[in-house]
């Protein structure tokens, strides 16, 4: 397809894991990027993983590549209250960026 | 270090008026994107700016212009407002080429436009 692609809602349990999963367009993307989006407010980079890598961990955070499926996801473990937001993958398309729709997780208490 | 900032927050005006939105990109960076965020949809680029030419456009019509600065900040103009245009308006920021990550690009808290 033509476009970055995202699930658009997911609900979990505090204190549960997250698994958040983008399909990506562009095979030579050099880096892909996670952004979280709180309401009401701007983009926050909230990590990225350079193309020649499968995992990154940071912190709570594990970002898993498969570049032959070109398939990108965000596990966010223990996950809090305070990661309700709206989650986008990304990837630069030349001097752009091409996001996803966006994927609107809720954590219930 | 302050990072990339915008106003004003929010504004609220009539089909076709102007609107003129601004920006300062984020310390140490001299490139700046525009993007427009529709409700409940992903951000949309609409342009950017280097060395205060436009480097590359979106899909967006020329009642979209903007400008940028010597110091880097830039404005996002658009005429002939149409209800469509009612969004977030975001811009980022980023280095160039001898920046770590160059591609990486770093948002402002976005422009709420209302369009009534």
């Amino acid at each position: 397809g033509e476009d970055v692609e995202q699930s658009l809602f997911l609900s979990v349990r505090e204190g549960d894991s997250s698994v958040i999963n983008c399909t990506y367009t562009d095979s030579s993307s050099t880096y892909l990027y996670w952004y979280k989006q709180e309401p009401g407010a701007g983009l926050q980079l909230l990590t990225y993983i350079f193309s020649n890598m499968d995992m990154k961990q940071d912190q709570r955070l594990t970002v898993l590549l498969n570049k032959k499926d070109k398939h990108l996801s965000l596990r966010i473990a223990d996950t809090q209250t305070g990661d309700s937001a709206i989650y986008f993958c990304a990837e630069p398309g030349g001097n752009d960026m091409r996001f996803g729709a966006g994927t609107r997780l809720t954590v219930k208490p | 270090d302050a990072g990339v900032t915008q106003s004003p927050t929010h504004l609220i005006k009539t089909r076709g008026q102007q609107v003129t939105l601004r920006c300062s990109p984020k310390s140490g960076h001299d490139t700046v994107s525009w993007y427009q965020q529709a409700l409940g949809q992903g951000p949309q680029f609409i342009f950017q700016y280097y060395e205060e030419e436009e480097r590359q456009r979106g899909n967006f019509p020329d009642r979209f212009s903007g400008h940028q600065f010597p110091n880097y900040s830039s404005e996002l103009n658009v005429n002939a407002l149409l209800l469509g245009d009612s969004a977030l308006y975001l811009c980022a920021s980023s280095p160039l080429a001898g920046g770590q990550f160059p591609d990486t690009q770093y948002f402002g808290p976005g422009t709420r436009l209302t369009v009534l």
